[in-house]
């Protein structure tokens, strides 16, 4: 069954420096989103993206965060200078199409920053 | 912003047994979603509902949703080990594939 998988899993990085996290999305889908969860709270959106361009953005996604479809198949979340509140699970979502409307998500990177 | 509440925060129930989740928000939603999430893990989607009143089933777990589109429950019956982890309920307020708007999560554990 088709899934969305993320990489890292895990990582670890100092304070101010850039992250990039890496979503496969499931093949296919054309909406995608990026959620964060900070460890005992709850799932928060961050952002979604469809055609190419933003479609929406908490006040969470300031402009520290970017998000990029490099090619046909991955999606990134840029976090340009890392802050110690940006320790979270960063879960990848997808979804097909107008009509199908339920989001899958990825098994999450969890990241750190020091 | 959309407020969900869900009830109990935690849960402890013996295998076999019966058990609700409740998810209440404070207006009208276009959609409720049910996810499962094992701790540090991913968000397993389970079942969305969209009209007033629809009951949907996936194996032992029920989801409704009631006429007013406010209220949801999550019932799971003759619990096993596998069904324990944290069951999530978000809402879309909008439609359209948009945002969800998660509650805070139920923690379910299941005792031998």
């Amino acid at each position: 069954e088709p899934e969305v998988t993320q990489t890292p899993s895990h990582q670890v990085t100092q304070m101010g420096q850039e992250v990039i996290l890496r979503c496969v999305p499931i093949s296919n889908h054309l909406y995608f989103y990026w959620y964060r969860q900070i460890l005992g709270q709850k799932v928060e959106f961050l952002v979604s993206f469809y055609n190419n361009e933003i479609s929406e953005k908490s006040e969470i996604f300031d402009d520290q965060f970017s998000v990029e479809r490099p090619d046909g198949s991955n999606f990134t979340l840029k976090i340009r200078s890392t802050k110690l509140e940006d320790s979270a699970m960063y879960f990848c979502a997808s979804r097909d199409s107008y009509r199908q409307e339920t989001q899958y998500f990825g098994p999450g990177t969890r990241l750190l920053v020091l | 912003s959309q407020e969900l509440e869900q009830s109990p925060q935690s849960l402890i129930v013996q295998e076999g047994k019966n058990l609700t989740i409740n998810c209440t928000s404070s207006k009208t939603l276009y959609g409720l979603y049910w996810y499962k999430q094992k701790y540090g893990e991913g968000l397993i989607f389970l079942m969305m509902l969209q009209k007033g009143g629809e009951e949907k089933s996936h194996e032992k777990i029920t989801a409704k949703l009631d006429e007013k589109k406010q209220q949801s429950s999550l019932h799971i019956t003759a619990s096993q080990p596998s069904h324990a982890g944290i069951y999530l309920c978000g809402a879309d307020r909008r439609g359209g594939g948009n945002k969800l708007t998660f509650g805070t999560g139920t923690q379910l554990k299941v005792e031998l």
